[in-house]
């Protein structure tokens, strides 16, 4: 498969458990922020958004906190799957060119 | 609704080479960005188009261009290729939605500069 970084933080849990993967963005002027999930050989896959004026955002198994007084954004993972395994990637709409930028990412490593 | 096709898949050339890659958005999207991922740089913004026309452009050398075409297909140019161009080059195609402009990736295109 295709290595999407090399010096990744790790996380690794046990199947079932709950998972929470960190992100602290950059600009403080965002609004708008997602989550990525990119297994390997593929492209990152949307998984859940928020915008700032909210606090949390609660999809399937999936949760997003945001905390815009410390720029920190957090992705809860409940019950976690051996299929869940991938890097987790935030993306804030904070780029000067209106672009999304991206976190270096969070490798995920579910054992069974 | 198929989903963003970006092709080659792999991609092996020459340094001092050029290189041209395809990306083909979800159906009635009409923006396109690109961004490169590598390892030690992450997922960095190349360009955005709409429309045929580039809307914004990330910090990387004029080697690096697009176009995109009436139907929303999009191309990137890479010129005088080196070896640090060597990633996976990924292309979106974005729409806005309820809460923010959604970006939907293709698998990318995987070039090894040698």
């Amino acid at each position: 498969g295709e290595s999407v970084g090399l010096h990744l933080p790790t996380l690794s849990v046990q199947e079932g458990d709950n998972s929470i993967i960190n992100c602290a963005y950059s600009n403080s002027a965002s609004d708008y922020f997602i989550w990525y999930k990119q297994e390997s050989g593929k492209g990152p896959q949307f998984i859940i958004d928020i915008r700032s004026n909210m606090d949390k955002r609660q999809g399937q198994r999936v949760t997003v906190l945001l905390n815009k007084t410390v720029k920190h954004l957090s992705l809860q993972i409940a019950a976690t799957q051996p299929g869940d395994s991938a890097v987790y990637f935030c993306a804030e709409n904070g780029g000067s060119q209106g672009n999304l930028i991206f976190g270096k990412g969070t490798k995920l490593s579910v054992k069974p | 609704k198929a989903g963003v096709t970006q092709t080659p898949r792999y991609l092996i050339k020459t340094r001092g080479q050029q290189v041209t890659l395809s990306c083909s958005p979800i159906s009635g999207h009409r923006s396109v960005s690109w961004y490169q991922q590598t390892p030690g740089q992450g997922l960095q913004f190349l360009f955005e188009y709409f429309s045929e026309t580039q809307r914004n452009k990330g910090n990387f050398p004029g080697r690096f261009s697009g176009r995109q075409f009436s139907n929303s297909r999009s191309e990137m140019n890479v010129s005088t290729l080196e070896l640090g161009d060597s990633a996976l080059y990924l292309c979106a195609s974005t729409v806005l939605g309820g809460y923010g402009t959604e970006a939907f990736f293709g698998q990318g295109t995987r070039l090894t500069v040698v």
